[in-house]
């Protein structure tokens, strides 16, 4: 079946540092990827979607300079945290899906610390 | 996309069919039912879809009533593993279409 890979699956940095999450589809190409973040004991609040070769979609609310997406290949899309703040700590989930008419698969999360 | 209905949560004791409902009253005509799970802290996992009739797969079979307002996941012989957070969405299928969650039926198999 299909694969999502995240990495890594645990992150601490610091204060205003920056960190990045890399996001793969190990077995099928992929033009649509999605991000994800989850708070304890909340559902999944879409980021913003990642379109391969063109800017990302920001969902309301999500800062674009902040959540910075790249997704320079099919089967790679990464979110980069800049500045980081101890309120961006959460459970950090991508997504992809293969062309056509197929369900979105999920990576594991990436649970970031910020300290 | 259409917005759906779960209990937050449910039990089941293991051995036995978990039969998890979902109401989606505004669904319209190009929207598919999805399930997903989630394990705690693990990403969501994929189960099932369907648009119109019942669907059965290795994991679960799914039940959409005729008007398509509600449905019913069925796990048949519920275990341990089972133990999840799992979300009903509905959502128009395309490379662009993304998947809003909602609070989903937290449930607990039991010995």
């Amino acid at each position: 079946g299909a694969v999502v890979s995240q990495h890594p699956s645990r992150v601490i940095c610091k204060s205003g540092t920056s960190v990045k999450i890399e996001c793969r589809s190990l077995d099928f190409q992929a033009t649509t990827m999605f991000w994800y973040r989850q708070f304890p004991k909340q559902s999944l609040m879409l980021m913003a979607t990642s379109n391969e070769g063109s800017k990302a979609t920001y969902e309301q609310g999500v800062e674009k300079d902040k959540f910075l997406i790249n997704h320079a290949s099919l089967t790679l899309s990464t979110l980069t945290v800049t500045s980081a703040h101890p309120e961006d700590s959460s459970f950090y989930i991508c997504s992809a899906m293969a062309r056509g008419d197929s369900p979105l698969h999920f990576g594991n999360g990436t649970r970031l610390t910020v300290t | 996309d259409a917005k759906t209905t779960q209990p937050p949560s449910m039990d089941c004791a293991e051995g036995r069919a978990a039969n998890l409902p979902c109401n989606h009253s505004t669904i319209s005509g190009n929207e598919y039912v999805y399930w997903y799970r989630q394990i705690h802290s693990q990403g969501p996992q994929y189960i099932i879809h369907g648009l119109k009739n019942n669907e059965t797969n290795e994991m679960a079979s799914l039940i959409i009533t005729e008007d398509r307002k509600s449905s019913t996941l069925i796990l048949p012989h519920a275990t341990l593993r089972d133990t999840a957070v799992y979300y009903c969405i509905v959502r128009i299928t395309g490379t662009a279409s993304k998947l809003t969650f909602g609070t989903g039926t937290r449930l607990q198999v039991t010995l």
